[in-house]
């Protein structure tokens, strides 16, 4: 039973660009949050898409934006970007039940020059 | 808004200590507490789940507690071994029913290294 996966592992880009991230949930899971972690800080939520519909938003700004495909995989899509987007971008999945565990990815590295 | 502190920021000990970390949560309306482990540059696993209505779980060598009144859970390892040495993040679930959709609030970790 696959777990969350997430691609790529790591990135590179400058600043200015664009990225798109991408999670394939646990198999029977519906729910994709997304959260970013810069170094030696703990993970800050910056979305949460249920229903191929972004359901809760954290203060993140407009250049984060995402999306959720028909079989509940998901894209973390980042314009603009700035050196301060540099952090590893972790993917949750769940079944939507608060009494059940989120399940993590591996994160995608992304560093910005 | 939600507000969560883990204390100590690192700890070191040697092999075979029983140790206790620390989380605090500013809002005791919460659905549950999840303790997370992150090994270096890696994603997170979840090794326990509490939920408001719980007072502890076990897991192993894992026992956590949630005293929601006080705000306060902790982790407490026993027997610890170096492979235990990562960092270990606690994240609430805020309010009540599905107002919150699941979004978790991490605190900034306890870097704990188990050396032998």
């Amino acid at each position: 039973d696959a777990g969350v996966t997430q691609s790529p592992t790591h990135l590179i880009k400058t600043r200015g660009q664009q990225v798109t991230l991408r999670c394939s949930p646990k198999s029977g899971h519906d729910t994709v949050s997304w959260y970013q972690q810069a170094l030696g800080q703990g993970p800050q939520f910056i979305f949460q898409y249920y229903e191929e519909e972004e359901r809760q938003r954290g203060n993140f700004p407009d250049r984060f934006s995402g999306h959720q495909f028909p079989n509940y995989s998901s894209e973390l899509n980042v314009n603009a970007l700035l050196l301060g987007d540099s952090a590893l971008y972790l993917c949750a999945s769940s079944s939507g039940q608060l009494n059940q565990p989120q399940h993590f990815g591996d994160g995608t590295r992304l560093s910005i020059l | 808004k939600q507000e969560v502190t883990q204390i100590p920021a690192a700890l070191s000990v040697p092999e075979g200590e029983n140790l206790v970390l620390n989380c605090s949560f500013t809002d005791s309306a919460i659905y549950n507490l999840q303790w997370f482990r992150q090994d270096p540059g890696k994603g997170l696993t979840s090794l326990l789940l509490i939920q408001s209505s719980q007072r502890e779980q076990t897991s192993g060598r894992l026992n956590a507690s949630l005293d929601k009144s006080s705000g306060r859970s902790t982790l407490y390892i026993a027997a610890s071994q170096p492979g235990d040495s990562a960092t270990y993040l606690c994240a609430v679930i805020s309010g009540a029913g599905g107002t919150s959709y699941g979004k978790l609030t991490f605190g900034q970790g306890t870097i704990l290294t188990v050396h032998p």
